[in-house]
């Protein structure tokens, strides 16, 4: 089962926007919406930050959005703040119950 | 307050067994989709094991598939995960997570609340 393609970091400055995009296949992100979105700081467990491609969960501020077009995902931070910085882990149902994650982005607020 | 708190792991030996818990709070685990995940030292994120509502049906990753069993006792709610034929690769944190809404048929595939993980160690 092999990961979905992420970047395996990226970074800007406070107050920039950074997207992080999430490459999977016809398998899982091209043919379902179940595609999420992590944010797991060091040494802590991970912390919904999106579903379903572009819900963002009661709490999660409105700088944190979502979109997907053909196989690949996105996530989007936009204003970003200090905090922001995390490692972020996509995820989606692939066929026959299943489900992949990318191998991870290191965001890196300089 | 909602909750979920692993328990159960350790050190084992290559070819060993372990039983981690999960135990739930603050909602009824019988009603939701349960699911394990696991992140070896510096990796990823790897889901391991689903078990659907009212324990019906049952799935796994490749990975673990024949080795590992997903259950959960509705009395105590717990969910379990039994794991045997261990080897260094089974080293991890292991999580359990909660489906983002009850009553999903074959599950909602998101997780809305992560316990705080259980590290397994496989070494000799």
């Amino acid at each position: 089962q092999s990961a979905l393609t992420q970047p395996p970091s990226v970074s800007g400055s406070p107050g920039q926007s950074v997207t992080i995009s999430c490459t999977g296949s016809s398998s899982d992100v091209g043919s379902y919406d179940r595609v999420s979105w992590y944010q797991q700081p060091p040494g802590t467990a991970p912390k919904l930050m999106i579903y379903d491609v572009r819900t963002r969960p009661s709490g999660v501020p409105d700088r944190f959005s979502g979109s997907k077009s053909g196989n690949t995902a996105s996530l989007t931070i936009s204003g970003l703040q200090a905090e922001d910085e995390a490692d972020y882990y996509c995820s989606s149902y692939r066929s026959l119950n299943t489900l992949v994650f990318g191998g991870g982005t290191k965001l890196t607020v300089l | 307050q909602v909750q979920l708190v692993e328990s159960g792991g350790g050190v084992v030996q290559p070819g060993g067994s372990l039983r981690l818990s999960c135990t739930a709070s603050g909602f009824t685990l019988d009603i939701y989709g349960m699911y394990w995940v696991r992140q070896a030292p510096g990796k990823g994120l790897e889901w391991v094991a689903f078990i659907r509502y009212y324990g019906v049906n049952k799935y796994y990753a490749d990975s673990v598939k024949g080795r590992f069993t997903v259950s959960s006792d509705n009395s105590n709610n717990t969910l379990y995960l039994e794991m045997n034929s261990l080897t260094v690769e089974d080293t991890a944190v292991y999580y359990c997570a909660k489906d983002g809404r009850p009553y999903a048929g074959n599950g909602y595939w998101f997780f809305d609340l992560w316990g705080r993980g259980s590290l397994v160690t496989v070494s000799s």
